[in-house]
């Protein structure tokens, strides 16, 4: 089983919202991510968390925070995010150290109005 | 950061047809992969070929890590397999920060 399951799928969300896109894998992973793709772009790392401890933050604005409660759950909670935000969000996980496959989910389609 | 380079940008053939795409990258790796993402935005993964050869069906990729690039293969192409592909690498050394390159868009004509 290689699946990373990403909810919701679609989300539409007003500015002064407060939301939160959540991804899950039950592979043994410990290492989790978190991608943004715009159209017609390819994807951008966002953050790394590597044994449920954030690694890297790709200095991506506070509106966004993520969280990684357990090694298999990585969410990423949004707030006061802009037009220009909406994007494709996508999860992915791989096995640690670094030279495994990395597997991404379907992605969250955001759209902020 | 590493540098990676896809081309072509654009290939448009026909059903049938068979297709070269390459991926160039300006730093030793340790992690290559190629993905096919389909129009609802899904990566898919096809390989992790940070050297050597693999064949999958119809498709086939080869890296010569030494001169840095990787060259991915699709023989008698469907309209399925369009869609954009996306070689991504992992810098040697690096902490698991796999850069996109920026992609090269298939057009499969029936």
């Amino acid at each position: 089983d290689t699946e990373v399951t990403q909810t919701p799928k679609h989300l539409v969300m007003g500015m002064t919202n407060k939301k939160s896109l959540k991804c899950e894998q039950h592979m043994g992973h410990r290492a989790m991510y978190w991608y943004k793709q715009k159209a017609k772009k390819p994807p951008e790392l966002m953050f790394v968390y590597s044994y449920e401890k954030l690694s890297i933050n790709e200095s991506v604005p506070s509106r966004f925070s993520p969280e990684c409660p357990n090694s298999s759950l990585l969410n990423l909670h949004l707030h006061a995010l802009q037009p220009e935000d909406s994007a494709l969000y996508l999860c992915a996980s791989s096995l640690l150290p670094s030279g495994n496959t990395i597997y991404f989910g379907e992605g969250s389609w955001l759209t902020v109005v | 950061g590493i540098q990676v380079e896809q081309s072509p940008p654009d290939l448009i053939l026909q059903e049938g047809a068979n297709s070269t795409l390459r991926c160039n990258f300006s730093d030793s790796v340790n992690n290559l992969q190629w993905f096919h993402q389909n129009p609802w935005g899904q990566l898919i993964n096809l390989f992790y070929i940070p050297s050597g050869t693999k064949q999958n069906g119809r498709l086939s990729a080869t890296t010569v890590a030494t001169e840095r690039y990787s060259l991915l293969y699709i023989s008698s192409s469907q309209t399925t397999d369009s869609g954009v592909y996306f070689c991504a690498v992992e810098r040697s050394g690096s902490a698991r920060q796999l850069t996109f390159g920026s992609g090269t868009q298939l057009t499969v004509l029936p």
